[in-house]
């Protein structure tokens, strides 16, 4: 069955330092979304991603975030100068259709982001 | 603002008992609603998806049913086996939108 791929799975940085979660979304899928869950809370969306556009975002994706498919097959998050709230695990998702109408999302296992 | 909120927040249960999961949501106006199942510090697995035309979607020894005019779903489990043991989570995508809201989930231990 197609996966979303992650990596890495855990990640170390330094309060202030930038960080790079990669994601591999499915081959035909052309919508790409990151969603967040910090400790103990709901998954909360960030951002999602189609034509090479970010189409929708939520008040958590400032400008401290930023997304890229850098080639036909990576899906990236960038965090550019890491805080410690930003300590979560961060989900990549991807869909076939806009609003995952034809079998719903397909979920990546997660990286998880500690910022110490 | 849409909320969706689970209920019960855990639930443990015998092996071989049926059992109701709930799920409600503020907001109607919804597009879809989706199931999911998340294993400790691992990733999210689609159970099912309902689209807001839709009553039920089964899977297995799963039903999920949509009440929209209520702000009700239920993820009803049939002769329940330790390997159910997870956090179900419940998500809305409401019309308009491309993100899934989530609930806070029902973390679910069945034991042998």
């Amino acid at each position: 069955e197609p996966e979303v791929t992650q990596t890495p799975s855990h990640q170390v940085t330094q309060m202030g330092q930038e960080v790079i979660l990669r994601c591999v979304p499915i081959s035909n899928h052309l919508y790409f979304y990151w969603y967040r869950q910090i400790l103990g809370q709901k998954v909360e969306f960030l951002v999602s991603f189609y034509n090479n556009e970010i189409s929708e975002k939520s008040e958590i994706f400032d400008d401290q975030f930023s997304v890229e498919r850098p080639d036909g097959s990576n899906f990236t998050l960038k965090i550019r100068s890491t805080k410690l709230e930003d300590s979560a695990m961060y989900f990549c998702a991807s869909s076939g259709t806009q609003r995952g109408s034809d079998y719903g999302y397909t979920f990546g296992s997660g990286t998880r982001l500690t910022v110490v | 603002k849409q909320e969706v909120t689970q209920i019960p927040a855990a639930l443990s249960v015998p092996e071989g008992e049926n059992l109701v999961l709930n799920c409600s949501f503020t907001d109607s106006a919804i597009y879809n609603l989706q199931w999911f199942r998340q294993d400790p510090g691992k990733g999210l697995t689609s159970l099912l998806l309902i689209q807001s035309s839709q009553r039920e979607q089964t899977s297995g020894r799963l039903n999920a049913s949509l009440d929209k005019s209520s702000g009700r779903s239920t993820l009803y489990i049939a002769a329940s086996q330790p390997g159910d043991s997870a956090t179900y989570l419940c998500a809305t995508m409401n019309t308009g939108f491309q993100k899934l809201v989530f609930g806070t989930g029902t973390r679910l231990l069945v034991s042998p």
